[in-house]
């Protein structure tokens, strides 16, 4: 079945640590998309990319990096920049749509927290 | 800019009530707008959206949603709740300049009373 895959499901970062979380997708879509979810807060954008060697920052950028290497993957990196990284972390994709009419299919989610 | 304001973070009926989420979007060009569910440790999953045409939207599990563009809302809605529709919802629009992105409400939080 297609779909996107995100791993692991529970990550522990240390204090001065950077850790990368992995979003893989088989469905063949062009844009790929990473929220962070706190409670009461919905999700906030952090980065997406629309095009393979492409991305732009999203709302809540700073202390995180991305890439996107190949088409199927865009792994998240967490700073030790990023003094708040407690968190859930949600991947999505989408296929290129007109003026975004195109849903967004999640991964079920990193749950990020520090040790 | 895009934003969306979901009513009520927390709602609470009984099995067999009508379930009403409120949501109110503000939007400078034509909107598309979604519904997303969340279940516990899980991701998002697409209830239903609006693009254009018909204003009243069907989606799965018996949920759907009507677009009233003179009251910039898209309130989701199903007539009779079941236990398994606990969950955390989500409303979110896209649309015009960054138009792949999409802004959401922050969540309504739907409990079922047996």
């Amino acid at each position: 079945d297609g779909g996107i895959t995100q791993s692991p499901k529970y990550l522990f970062r240390k204090e001065g640590q950077n850790v990368t979380l992995s979003c893989e997708q088989n469905l063949n879509h062009d844009a790929m998309y990473w929220y962070r979810q706190d409670p009461g807060q919905g999700l906030r954008l952090i980065y997406y990319s629309q095009i393979v060697n492409d991305f732009q920052k999203g709302d809540i950028a700073e202390g995180y990096s991305v890439s996107r290497e190949k088409k199927e993957s865009f792994p998240l990196t967490v700073t030790s920049a990023q003094k708040n990284p407690t968190a859930f972390y949600l991947c999505a994709s989408s296929i290129e749509g007109q003026g975004g009419n195109q849903p967004q299919h999640f991964g079920d989610g990193t749950r990020l927290s520090i040790l | 800019a895009q934003s969306v304001t979901q009513l009520g973070s927390h709602v609470s009926v009984s099995e067999g009530a009508l379930v009403l989420l409120r949501c109110n979007y503000s939007s400078s060009v034509p909107p598309y707008l979604f519904w997303y569910v969340q279940y516990p440790n899980q991701g998002l999953q697409l209830l239903l959206k609006y693009t254009t045409g018909a204003t009243l939207v069907k989606g799965i599990n018996g949920f759907e949603a009507e677009f009233k563009k003179s009251e910039t809302s898209f309130h989701l809605t199903k007539p009779s709740a079941h236990m398994s529709d606990a969950a955390e919802y989500f409303c979110a629009v896209s649309g015009g300049q960054g138009a792949q992105k999409l802004v959401f409400g922050q969540g309504t939080r739907l409990t079922i009373n047996p």
